[in-house]
């Protein structure tokens, strides 16, 4: 049963455009979400988070919007770079902090110039 | 600061056959969690060791195992190799459990071939 849910393998995006990549959870527990950002052969590195006491967070060229009704996030990626070609996951965790993080299955996102 | 490393980065092993995996967390971090990798299961929580202690552990068989080291580091063993083990398998370390999760960083990971 996936408890985070990243319904795009894949998102072509043409270079200067908005990424948006979208991000579904069921477990109405979690109260911290992640982004994560992947090169091959490379661990994942941390890119943005967002608490559930709040609905927007910002930094940069990155935006993390979370709607807790709809048990939603989204990724804004703006404007997007070559460098941005990667796969990104979602992430949750139930107590706030780093422990035991339930991600999603990631989405690769390719930015074409 | 020398980030997380792993060894090895490439393994290529039999079924039914074990394997030890290395993690050395960042010098001075003492939480160091385990995740594996699969093209279909995305990344899944193995396990998480702090102060020598398992804290929290993902679900996995009893094959799956892992140990932490008073210097923090740590290794994960898996026995009996089957073919779905075939990962990559990705070491994080934090200075504390439950602390800021931007504080937790990953390594390259160490990529399993079971043949």
């Amino acid at each position: 049963d996936q408890q985070v849910k990243q319904n795009s393998p894949s998102l072509s995006v043409q270079e200067g455009r908005i990424s948006i990549l979208n991000c579904d959870y069921t477990n109405s527990m979690f109260d911290y979400f992640l982004w994560y950002k992947k090169y091959p052969a490379e661990g994942p590195t941390f890119l943005i988070s967002i608490s559930s006491i709040k609905d927007k967070n910002e930094d940069g060229r990155f935006t993390v919007f979370l709607n807790k009704s709809a048990k939603h996030l989204s990724l804004h990626i703006v404007p997007s770079q070559p460098g941005d070609s990667a796969v990104y996951f979602c992430a949750a965790s139930e107590r706030g902090g780093a422990d035991g993080l339930t991600f999603g299955k990631g989405t690769h996102l390719i930015i074409q110039p | 600061k020398a980030g997380v490393t792993q060894t090895p980065r490439y393994l290529i092993k039999t079924r039914g056959q074990q394997v030890t995996l290395s993690c050395s967390p960042i010098s001075g971090h003492r939480s160091v969690s385990w995740y594996q990798q699969t093209p279909g299961q995305g990344l899944q929580f193995l396990f998480e060791y702090f102060s020598e202690t398992q804290r929290n552990k993902g679900n996995f068989p009893g094959r799956f195992s892992g140990r932490q080291f008073s210097n923090s580091r740590s290794e994960m063993n898996v026995s009996t190799l089957e073919l779905g083990d075939s990962a990559l398998y990705l070491c994080a370390s934090s200075l504390r459990p439950g602390g800021p999760v931007d504080t937790q960083y990953f390594g390259p990971g160490t990529r399993l071939t079971v043949l």
